[in-house]
């Protein structure tokens, strides 16, 4: 099946500090990606839409100067955490949508867990 | 605006149990996709199942079974027999074939206790 990766699967981080984290199709192209962002014992919550070669689309209430979305190319996209404070930590997830696949066809990256201090 | 209810929070069984999940969903749209999603404690989301909008039959899989109706909008997941690594948090979603995003429950945690 479709794999999508993420780097780090874990980071900690001094506030202020950026952080970035980097969801890779590895065996299929993806024109699309959702980053997804889940704090403890929540539900998944979509931050915003990235489509290869355009700008990400976000969710209301989610700042696109704080999490800055590159979707450089088919099977790459990365989530910048600027300036990072302890209320981003969370777990952050992405999925990938194949290319020419229907928007049921998502696969899920395995999270990074993000705690800034 | 699309919504998804898990309204069961927490639920705790003992082994060999059966046990179901409840889901409700809201959507305005004609068509679209149902998920369930186990989450283990390592975080990584496990596809369960996909159901879309003009499917209404039911499905077993192994232990698993899920029941759709439309007429109430929901999707219950139901496991028989459970075992203690059926723990985890159980998501529920919906996917929307307009906007192509996706709409999560507030998870139910189960506990499967020996």
């Amino acid at each position: 099946g479709a794999v999508v990766s993420q780097h780090p699967s874990w980071v900690i981080c001094k506030s202020g500090t950026s952080v970035k984290i980097e969801c890779r199709s590895l065996d299929f192209q993806a024109t699309t990606m959702f980053w997804y962002r889940q704090f403890p014992k929540q539900s998944l919550m979509l931050m915003a839409t990235s489509n290869e070669g355009s700008k990400a689309t976000y969710e209301q209430g989610v700042e696109k100067d704080k999490f800055l979305i590159n979707h450089a190319s088919l099977t790459l996209s990365t989530l910048t955490v600027t300036s990072a404070h302890p209320e981003d930590s969370s777990f952050y997830i992405c999925s990938a949508q194949a290319r020419g696949a229907s928007t049921d066809t998502q696969y899920f990256g395995p999270g990074t867990r993000l705690t800034v201090l | 605006a699309q919504k998804v209810t898990q309204a069961q929070t927490e639920i705790s069984v003992v082994e060999k149990e059966d046990v179901t999940l409840d889901c409700v969903y809201e959507t305005r749209d004609t068509t679209y996709y149902l998920f369930w999603y186990k989450q283990p404690p390592s975080g990584e989301l496990v596809f369960l199942i996909r159901r879309n909008s003009f499917d209404e039959q039911n499905e077993i899989s192994g232990r698993y079974s899920w029941n759709f109706q439309k007429s109430t909008s929901s999707f219950n997941f139901t496991i028989t027999a459970s075992q203690v690594v059926d723990s985890a948090v159980y998501f529920c979603a919906l996917i929307s074939t307009n906007a192509g995003k996706s709409t999560f429950g507030d998870g139910t945690t189960l506990t499967v206790k020996p």
